[in-house]
């Protein structure tokens, strides 16, 4: 069984710049995820899918972040325009549901950095 | 709010000897925890899971992990380290319903010869 994908495995950007991530799920997947991991630090969930509609984005700061999952299928996230501090590794995730037994699995992530 | 503290940030131990990764909870009813391992470069991966069935909980690779509701506490072990064990861990407590995560600070493992 395929894993999560993701690309790019690396970016880098200067400040003010826009940026995007691209994550597929494993097949079949409803759920998606995206998490933030700064360094030194847990992941955190930026924004949760259940197929194409957003469960739950509270942790996104809207003003300058996107994501959406158009065909409920693929899904990518945005930054525009960067600042320094979204310098961070961006996990996606996914799983067959939402329920708490339903186990999420992790892409490799997209290490960012912001000069 | 639901979180979790995990009480060593690094932890060293030599091959062959006991794991102990120490985790605490706070949650205003029974939780849903989780242990997950991140190896350099990789996904995050499940070890173990605790969702209010048996208390001890066995992972992948020989590890393992016990709920203790009077001391909040989902402490990670492993009888023999390995070399491979080395890596970050990451305890983690589902709140809310809907399979949302939230993950502690983490603690590193090294093992050492």
């Amino acid at each position: 069984e395929a894993g999560v994908a993701q690309s790019p495995r690396y970016k880098i950007i200067e400040k003010r710049q826009s940026v995007a991530f691209w994550c597929n799920p494993i097949s079949g997947h409803a759920t998606l995820y995206w998490y933030q991991q700064i360094l030194g630090q847990g992941p955190k969930l930026l924004i949760q899918f259940q197929n194409n509609g957003v469960v739950d984005d509270s942790q996104l700061p809207k003003d300058r972040f996107s994501a959406e999952r158009l065909k409920g299928v693929d899904s990518t996230l945005k930054i525009q325009p960067a600042k320094l501090e979204d310098s961070a590794v961006y996990l996606c995730a996914s799983s067959q549901g939402l329920a708490e037994s339903d186990t999420q699995y992790f892409g490799p992530g997209t290490r960012l950095t912001v000069l | 709010a639901q979180s979790v503290t995990q009480l060593d940030s690094h932890v060293s131990v030599s091959e062959g000897t006991p794991v102990l990764l120490r985790c605490n909870y706070s949650s205003s009813y029974s939780p849903s925890l989780f242990w997950y391992v991140q190896h350099p470069n990789k996904g995050l991966q499940l070890l173990l899971k605790y969702t209010s069935a048996a208390t001890l909980v066995k992972g992948i690779n020989g590890f393992e992990a016990e709920f203790k509701k009077s001391e909040t506490s989902f402490h990670l072990t492993k009888p023999s380290a390995h070399m491979s064990d080395a890596a970050e861990y990451f305890c983690v407590v589902s709140w809310g319903g809907g399979n949302k995560l939230t993950f502690g600070t983490g603690t590193q493992l090294k093992v050492e010869l």
